[in-house]
């Protein structure tokens, strides 16, 4: 049982290229979300999914853009990188209900130059 | 806009000694309250999830309470470990977002051997 996974784990950029990452989990979970967390700031939430199909924006979602094309899979797109967006990016997923907790994957470190 | 306020930043504590800190989070609309220990250069991993007023919850040498009349919670760890050093993250969930985790910046523990 692999949990939560992302791909890649590490990724260097230079400002204007774009580029994908992957968060899948094998749970079947209903919620998935994408984080990033910068020095001081904690864990801010960027976009998140409730279900197959469905997105929708979170606490900083500019510069980025999500699909959630099958259940397993949260996807995460910057389409024109800058150096504001050098963080660590973290993916997580759930199922409703108030007992149920967060798994997060083991996060993305991107550098943007 | 909810505001989640965890308190100490950091701290230091020998081996051996027993700490608190604290988790503040708005008072109304509560819906529940989880508790994550997140190592350096790991995900954050879940302890506990809160959802009644009067809720205390165990682990080991962790424990964790809450009061969501006054809107906070204590994670309280006794006996101090240096395995213990991590950063401690709560997250409120309100039940006019209930798939929303928000979460305040964190306390980082370390324990000093």
């Amino acid at each position: 049982n692999a949990g939560v996974t992302q791909t890649p784990k590490f990724r260097v950029l230079k400002t204007g290229q774009s580029m994908t990452l992957l968060c899948a989990q094998d749970m079947n979970h209903e919620y998935m979300y994408w984080y990033r967390q910068d020095p001081g700031m904690g864990l801010r939430l960027i976009h998140y999914s409730v279900g197959e199909g469905t997105t929708a924006k979170g606490e900083v979602p500019d510069g980025y853009n999500v699909s959630r094309l099958k259940k397993q899979n949260f996807l995460l797109g910057l389409e024109s990188a800058a150096p504001s967006q050098t963080s660590v990016y973290f993916c997580a997923s759930s199922d409703p209900g108030q007992t149920y907790e967060q798994y997060f994957g083991p996060g993305t470190r991107l550098t943007v130059t | 806009i909810l505001n989640v306020e965890q308190s100490p930043q950091s701290l230091h504590v020998q081996e051996g000694d027993s700490t608190n800190f604290t988790c503040s989070f708005p008072s109304s609309n509560f819906y529940a309250l989880h508790w994550y220990r997140w190592e350096t250069a790991k995900s954050p991993e879940a302890l506990f999830v809160m959802t009644l007023n009067g809720d205390e919850k165990k682990k080991g040498r962790i424990s964790a309470t809450l009061n969501t009349k006054e809107g906070y919670s204590y994670l309280y760890i006794k006996g101090s470990q240096p395995e213990d050093s991590a950063t401690y993250l709560c997250a409120f969930r309100s039940t006019s977002g209930t798939y929303k985790y928000i979460f305040g910046t964190g306390t980082r523990l370390k324990v000093l051997a």
